[in-house]
C-alpha cells in the first residue's frame, strides 16, 4: 500500500524564521507533488517535481526531491504571515501499466506564521 | 484557472437520501477525480476516471457510486447518504499522467448529512 506522510502536521512559525516540512513515502515514484490550501479554498498546485534532484524555488517556498531517499522537502525562507495555510504533498499512484493513475496525499502541514 | 465547476458548492441532506455531486469540467481532460476531505485524514480518493464510462474505486468507495457519461461531466452519487459521508468533496482533473503535469481542483462540495 502507497504510503505519503508529512511531518509535522502543525507548525507555528514567527515570521522572519526558516523551516521545513518533510514529505516521505513509500513508492519508487520518481516525481511529487505540492499543492496549497487555504481555509475553505481549494488546493492550488505549488511545484511539480520530476526527477530525482529536482530543485524548484517560487518566492519564500523552495522544493526538492530525493527519490532514492524517497523524500521531499518544502523549505520556507523568512516566513511571512501570507504563507498561513495548509500545504499537502502528492505522489503518483500508477496503476496498470501506467494507463490509469491517481495522486495520493499526505495528511497535510497546517502552517501558521504569526508576527 | 482550470475550467472545472463543482455543484452544489453547499449541500444539507437527511439521512437515507439520495445525493448527486456534478463536476464538470471544460478542459477536455481525460482524468477525472473525486476525494473527500476530512479532517485528520487529508484527502483520500473515493472514485476516479480514466475515460467516457471507464471508472474504478479508490481508497473510500464504500457507499459511493460514479457515472461519466460525457468527457465533461463526472457525477459522483450517494445512494442514501450517511451521517460519515459529511464532509468536503473535491473534483479533480488531469490531462496525462505522464510528463509535467499535475491535478487541477475544484472548488468543493461541503456536504452535510444529518
Amino acid at each position: 500500500e502507497l504510503k505519503v506522510e508529512q511531518n509535522p502536521l502543525f507548525l507555528s512559525m514567527q515570521e522572519g524564521k526558516n523551516y521545513t516540512i518533510y514529505c516521505n513515502y513509500s513508492t519508487t515514484s520518481d516525481r511529487l507533488y505540492w499543492y496549497r490550501q487555504d481555509p475553505g479554498k481549494s488546493l492550488e498546485s505549488l511545484f511539480v517535481l520530476l526527477s530525482n534532484g529536482a530543485v524548484k524555488q517560487e518566492g519564500r517556498l523552495m522544493a526538492s526531491l530525493d527519490t532514492k531517499a524517497r523524500l521531499s522537502t518544502l523549505h520556507i525562507t523568512a516566513a511571512v504571515h501570507d504563507l498561513s495555510a495548509t500545504y499537502f504533498c502528492a505522489v503518483d499512484n500508477l496503476l496498470r501499466g501506467g494507463s490509469q493513475g491517481n495522486l495520493i496525499f499526505g495528511k497535510g502541514t497546517k502552517l501558521s506564521v504569526k508576527p | 484557472d482550470a475550467g472545472i465547476t463543482q455543484s452544489p458548492r453547499h449541500k444539507v441532506t437527511e439521512t437515507g437520501t439520495p445525493v448527486t455531486l456534478r463536476c464538470h469540467q471544460t478542459e477536455n481532460h481525460r482524468y477525472m477525480y473525486w476525494y473527500r476531505q476530512d479532517p485528520g485524514h487529508g484527502l483520500r480518493l473515493i472514485h476516479y476516471s480514466y475515460g467516457v464510462k471507464d471508472t474504478d474505486k479508490g481508497e473510500v468507495s464504500d457507499g459511493y457510486s460514479v457515472s461519466r457519461s460525457k468527457t465533461e461531466d463526472f457525477l459522483l452519487t450517494l445512494e442514501s447518504a450517511t451521517s460519515s459521508q459529511t464532509s468536503v468533496y473535491f473534483c479533480a482533473i488531469r490531462d496525462r499522467l505522464f510528463g509535467n503535469t499535475e491535478a487541477f481542483f475544484g472548488q468543493g462540495t461541503r456536504l452535510t448529512v444529518v
